[in-house]
């Protein structure tokens, strides 16, 4: 079964500084999406970015921008010039080739905090 | 807004009850998923329509059933509540959902909270 890890519960930025969220995932399949999506205090859930695994150009929205190591199984987010409304939970999804795999399957989150 | 709406967007109820969550896909999806947020399990799907059917089941309980209706609205039932079931169930839609370029859109979620 698939799964995916996100291996740090908490991290702290820097209002203007840049952080890196950490996600791993293991399957067996080899064309599937990875997504990062945005849970702030009002709960709701925001897609942030993503990427395609057959892609090997890694997939940038604006600030946000990720590093997709496929061999590696590896899908980190990268934020540059963190805001203070960058202060959420922040969960990392894979979605698998489609039909029955396609729902997605979440990490635990890791929560985002912006000193100002 | 992503488009996608559920109501209500709290209900608090007693062990035992029985409740019904609604929820409307943006414009044109004709998938509907449904998935459960608490403490300690995370989220987890639970289920899925397309069009109608099911298509596909996750960790749901017997004691949960859901379907979608002729005008792509769904329902999600929950019976026989109990503590642990209280959690955020929220909604996505797509498209087909049975692609994998599809994007799902979350709903806004209901808060259930069991007394």
């Amino acid at each position: 079964a698939q799964t995916v890890t996100q291996s740090q519960p908490e991290m702290s930025v820097q209002e203007a500084e840049t952080v890196t969220l950490s996600c791993t995932y293991d399957t067996s399949e080899s064309d599937y999406y990875l997504f990062w999506y945005k849970q702030p205090p009002s709960r709701q859930m925001i897609l942030v970015i993503r990427q395609e695994a057959y892609k090997q150009q890694n997939a940038t929205e604006n600030r946000f921008s990720v590093n997709f190591q496929k061999a590696a199984k590896s899908f980190s987010l990268k934020i540059s010039d963190s805001q203070l409304g960058d202060a959420a939970m922040y969960f990392c999804a894979y979605r698998g080739p489609g039909g029955s795999q396609g729902n997605l399957i979440f990490g635990k989150g890791t929560k985002l905090s912006v000193k100002p | 807004d992503s488009g996608v709406t559920q109501t209500p967007k709290h209900l608090i109820t007693a062990t035992g009850q029985r409740v019904t969550l609604r929820c409307s896909p943006r414009s044109g999806d004709l998938s509907v998923y449904w998935y459960q947020q608490s403490l300690d399990q995370g989220l987890q799907f639970l289920i899925q329509y397309y069009n109608g059917e099911e298509r596909a089941k996750g960790n749901i309980l017997e004691r949960f059933s859901a379907q979608q209706f002729p005008d792509l609205h769904s329902e999600l039932n929950l019976s026989s509540l109990e503590l642990g079931d209280s959690a955020l169930y929220f909604c996505a839609s797509s498209v087909r959902g049975g692609t994998r370029k599809e994007t799902q859109y979350f709903g806004p979620g209901t808060r259930l909270l069991v007394l």
